[in-house]
């Protein structure tokens, strides 16, 4: 399995807090995605990142932030959290040159968020 | 919206093959084909990826058509363990994964 480790793996929080959940991963690769899973949603993309604090909007990044510091730590923030944010979220590996590439991606094993 | 389409669900018998279809006709000529699995609350599992020729490997076979408008995973000897949730996918704009509703297999003893 890729090294790919996230944090906190379980949270409970309340409304306007803010929320930071990291992504760390021993593989060196370049590319790391932030995903969330809700019913009836599948996995959406939150943002990715191409490198070292190279990072851009996905579908569903409205409310959300990330930093990309170094090669093996993505961070994700919810800087007031809001109950709609309640989801597992999932973090993602992959090598490659760019989202053209036909690399896979590796999933950690998520992150469950439970805003109150 | 999800580039592919599967059935929801299928049952298998286990020791035996489990084929599972995917439709992409949209699919265009230099996009590739993967495969996950999902197993209940775990993140998603990599089987298997192609773009136009059969591939295999140690978990399961892709049998890619020749127009590229559908395919088949094989599991060839499914097991218990294999009763997951399985999605066909082709990446989107931004090399994001787009997750359907998937096939859910149960492999039934």
């Amino acid at each position: 399995d890729a090294g790919i480790t996230q944090s906190p793996r379980h949270k409970v929080t309340e409304t306007g807090t803010p929320v930071t959940l990291r992504c760390h991963q021993t593989e060196n690769h370049r590319y790391m995605y932030w995903y969330r899973q809700d019913p009836g949603h599948g996995l959406r993309l939150i943002h990715y990142s191409y490198g070292v604090k190279d990072t851009d909007k996905g579908e569903v990044s409205d409310g959300y932030s990330v930093s990309r510091s170094k090669t093996e730590d993505f961070l994700l923030t919810l800087e007031s959290a809001t109950s709609s944010q309640t989801s597992v979220y999932f973090c993602a590996i992959s090598e490659g040159r760019g989202p053209e590439s036909n690399q896979p991606q590796h999933f950690g094993d998520g992150t469950r968020l439970s805003i109150l | 919206d999800a580039k592919t389409t599967q059935p929801p669900s299928m049952d298998c018998a286990e020791g035996r093959a489990a084929n599972l279809p995917c439709n992409h006709s949209t699919i265009s000529g230099n996009e590739y084909v993967y495969w996950y699995r999902q197993i209940h609350s775990q993140g998603p599992q990599y089987i298997i990826h192609g773009l136009k020729n059969n591939e295999t490997n140690e978990m399961a076979s892709l049998i890619i058509t020749e127009d590229r408008k559908s395919s088949t995973l094989i599991l060839p000897h499914a097991t218990l363990r294999d009763t997951a949730v399985y999605y066909c996918i082709v990446r989107g704009s931004q090399g994001n994964l787009i997750f359907g509703k998937g096939t859910k297999l149960s492999v039934k003893p």
